[in-house]
Formats: C-alpha cells, structure tokens, sequence
C-alpha cells in the first residue's frame, strides 16, 4: 500500500541554519504531496502542497519539489529562525492521507 | 485559525467508558475526516464522511463509529474505552469528495483524550 517515510528526528539547528528533511514516497497512481507542520500544543496546519510531478511548494520560506523519479518530497528552508521549532509530516493524499511519522525541528537562538 | 472546530479540548474517562467528540468543519466543507495521533501509531486516518455519507475507512476499530449530521458536523463515537485508546483526535475537512486527486484538508486543534 501507499507509505511515507520521513528521516528520523529531532534535528537540531542554530538560527539562520540551512533545513533538509528528507521524505521519500510509494504511491500507486499520482498522489498529490503535501507537508504539514505541527507547533506545540497545535493542531496540523498546512505548510505547502504540489499535486503533480515538478511542482514546486512553497510558503514562508520553505520549499519542497515532488520529484515523481526519486520519489521524494524532500523540504528546505535556506535560514530557519526559532519560531519554526515544531514536528513537520509528509504526507500524500488522494482522499486520506497517509503521514510520515513526523520530524522534530529545533532551532536554537 | 483554519476553521474548524473541536469539542471537548481535552477529555479525561476510564477504561470501559464511552466518550463523544465533536466536530464542526469549515463553512462550505463537505467532507469531514477523523485521524488519530498516538506515539506509538502516529497519525492515522480513521474515517471519512463526504455530505452525510461514509465514503472510506482506515484503521478504525470496531468499537469506534462516527456519523455525519445533516448540518455537517461530525461525531466519532468512542467506546469500551482502553488505555491504549489514549490520543490526539483530529477531525479535518475539504470541500472535495474522496478519490480527488488533490485533497488539501484543514485541521482543527484535536481532541486529546486520556483513559485511566
């Protein structure tokens, strides 16, 4: 069936630091792709989407490519500030969504 | 604030206990979904409801059931409650059907559940 695998946290960063958090996929069909983000003591909020292959996502400064040959997902951001501490989900969706197990973030000052 | 909303913020029952929770989605949202966040089972999606009707299934046990009212909001109907039931329950929506190819869901802020 269709799975997300995301890399283990927490990753730890200082401020202004580059973000990579891998997220890899296996769908059947053409899934749109998406990644949520979590603060603390939040619910899920939606941080950017691409629903076919090449699209690009972005929002506040973070970015993430569907690249449909490496089917990956992975999310960038070039300089992480420390309010954007929280656990970050792939997920892909055609009517449910399926998540990775979540990646902790923490940026320290 | 995306819009939707969840009752009760936090729930505290004992085992064997049956318990309610609430949603109401976003306003023109007709597709309400229940997910289930755990530690040790992470984020799973539990059931979907599209306009009243039940419209696909995941991990969802036989002792939980939900229902869709015609206003639109949700209930998930937990019971003969465990300790492993313990969670975070969020109800999303979408204003798609199911089997869309682009399904973007706004989440509300769960219902954490504690069984003692």
């Amino acid at each position: 069936g269709d799975s997300v695998t995301q890399m283990e946290g927490p990753v730890t960063l200082s401020e202004e630091a580059f973000l990579t958090i891998n997220c890899t996929y296996t769908a059947t069909g053409y899934p749109s792709l998406f990644w949520y983000v979590q603060y603390p003591g939040e619910g899920l909020q939606l941080l950017l989407k691409a629903t076919k292959a090449d699209d690009k996502g972005s929002n506040k400064g973070f970015e993430a490519t569907y690249r449909k040959e490496t089917t990956s997902f992975h999310l960038e951001k070039g300089s992480v500030q420390v309010s954007d501490s929280a656990v970050y989900f792939c997920a892909l969706g055609s009517y449910k969504l399926i998540f990775g197990s979540g990646t902790r973030l923490l940026v320290r000052p | 604030d995306s819009g939707v909303t969840q009752t009760p913020k936090h729930l505290i029952t004992a085992t064997g206990q049956r318990v309610t929770l609430r949603c109401s989605p976003r306003s023109g949202d007709l597709s309400v979904y229940w997910y289930q966040q755990s530690l040790d089972q992470g984020l799973q999606f539990l059931i979907q409801y599209y306009n009243g009707e039940e419209r696909a299934k995941g991990n969802i046990l036989e002792r939980f059931s939900a229902q869709q009212f015609p206003d639109l909001h949700s209930e998930l109907n937990l019971s003969s409650l465990e300790l492993g039931d313990s969670a975070l329950y969020f109800c999303a929506s979408s204003v798609v059907e199911t089997r869309s190819a682009y399904n973007e869901q706004f989440f509300g802020p769960g219902t954490r559940l504690t069984v003692l």
